[in-house]
């Protein structure tokens, strides 16, 4: 079946734009996650989804990021005023429920000029 | 916090040799879960193994294996016949119930070579 998705796969943005990144998660899977892969932090987890409640907000760095997940299907990371610390590849994750195996999309590679 | 830790940046093999990864864990929790996952320079995050922290078992996925030794908190993979195909980043990671939700806490990666 169809795996994650993500769009868009690439993305630049100057400093101080708003970005949507977007994660289309495989069909039933109701937990959904969201990481950021960066050079000098490594992974870090961002934020939760358990279907379209996030019971678990606490990697998101700062007020410019939000999420929202609707329909218990597709989710949307948005950051706002992007600096250049923002860039990096942001991964989303989706898995069966809140313990199941976690299945990576192929992420969206974000920079912030 | 929960910790993980690889502490080999980079590894290299013979083609059809065997190699092992390590990583070692740190947590209060019982209940959790850790995992092996394969990052090729296509960014695609893919699942190697997965083993779960009651069972006494050790894991295995046709050539790949671990080695679970939960008192010392440590988790090692071992690829049998290594492959071209499995040169990738390798991320060790563990999952704890405790923390809200079932995030990944992942280690730095090891870089493997295959080397024909």
């Amino acid at each position: 079946g169809a795996g994650v998705s993500q769009s868009p796969s690439n993305k630049v943005t100057e400093k101080g734009k708003d970005v949507e990144l977007r994660c289309d998660p495989i069909s039933g899977h109701t937990a959904l996650y969201w990481y950021r892969q960066s050079l000098g932090q490594g992974l870090e987890f961002l934020i939760y989804f358990q279907g379209n409640s996030a019971p678990d907000k606490s990697g998101l760095p700062s007020d410019r990021f939000s999420a929202e997940r609707t329909g218990g299907s597709v989710s949307t990371l948005t950051i706002q005023r992007t600096q250049q610390e923002d860039s990096a590849v942001y991964l989303c994750a989706s898995s069966l429920d809140s313990w199941g195996t976690q299945y990576f999309g192929p992420g969206t590679r974000l920079l912030v000029l | 916090a929960q910790t993980v830790t690889q502490s080999q940046p980079e590894m290299s093999v013979q083609e059809a040799e065997t190699v092992t990864l390590s990583c070692t864990y740190d947590t209060s929790e019982s209940d959790y879960y850790l995992f092996w996952y394969k990052q090729p320079p296509s960014r695609q995050m893919i699942l190697v193994i997965r083993q779960e922290a009651y069972k006494q078992q050790n894991a295995t996925e046709n050539r790949f294996s671990v080695n679970f030794q939960k008192a010392a908190k440590s988790f090692s993979l071992k690829i049998s016949d290594s492959q071209l195909g499995d040169a990738a980043m390798y991320f060790c990671a563990a999952a704890y119930s405790g923390a809200g939700s079932y995030q990944l806490t992942f280690g730095k990666g090891t870089k493997l070579s295959v080397i024909p």
